[in-house]
């Protein structure tokens, strides 16, 4: 079994701005894989990064960036160049057998 | 990325009656679907997890006779929600992977999600 704990509720940032979306989880696995989603007001999942546990080198996708800790089990997103699109609720996530497990969730608002 | 069609996007059901909601993959064959609840601003709770031709596993808590779910084909999983209540309305999200194909064996793609209201 795997657990997902975001301890953010709610997060503000100003446009331009970064934020730093923290993260942990518990897994009994030796090999796997964390993610984060990013869900806007539409409410569609979108996948925003994707960080393969045996890999040292931290994910990045353009603006998002995560800061992998593997002893710590610690998975942190950071948004550079906050932008008012950002704004949505974001998901960290574990998977195990095939099944996503997911943290209660971050809200992001971007302030002009 | 995969795409995932989810139908309706939207419904309102009476108290009683049955709602089907479809979940289609659209370019790849979804050998495994997932179905999630969500209530306003909370997480994604597991339902239940379909592979096609077999019988849906269901999480803990979540009742099989009222949350029918078939996974007749390859590219089509369907939950019923039979009787439904007031209390069924929320967020229901599919999601579908193709575990045999090994880039996409960690990642699920999400329908658009069905706003249930049960009146």
């Amino acid at each position: 079994a795997q657990t997902v704990t975001q301890s953010q509720p709610e997060m503000s940032v100003q446009e331009a701005e970064t934020v730093t979306l923290s993260c942990t989880y518990d897994t009994s696995e030796n090999n796997y894989y964390l993610f984060w989603y990013k869900q806007p007001p539409s409410r569609q999942m979108i996948l925003v990064i994707r960080q393969e546990a045996y890999k040292q080198q931290n994910a990045t996708e353009n603006r998002f960036s995560v800061n992998f800790q593997k002893a710590a089990k610690s998975f942190s997103l950071k948004i550079s160049d906050s932008q008012l699109g950002d704004t949505a609720m974001y998901f960290c996530a574990s998977v195990s057998d095939y099944k996503l497990s997911f943290g209660a969730g971050t809200t992001v608002t971007v302030r002009a | 990325g995969a795409v995932v069609s989810q139908h309706p996007s939207r419904v309102i059901c009476k108290s009683g009656t049955s709602v089907k909601i479809e979940c289609r993959s659209l370019d790849f064959q979804a050998t495994t679907m997932f179905w999630y609840r969500q209530f306003p601003k909370q997480s994604l709770m597991l339902m239940a997890t379909s592979n096609e031709g077999s019988k849906a596993t269901y999480e803990q808590g979540v009742e099989k006779d009222k949350f029918l779910i078939n996974h007749a084909s390859l590219t089509l999983s369907t939950l019923t929600v039979t009787s439904a209540h007031p209390e069924d309305s929320s967020f229901y999200i599919c999601s579908a992977r193709d575990i045999f194909r090994r880039e996409w064996n960690t990642e699920a793609f999400f329908g658009q999600g069905t706003r249930l209201t049960v009146v």
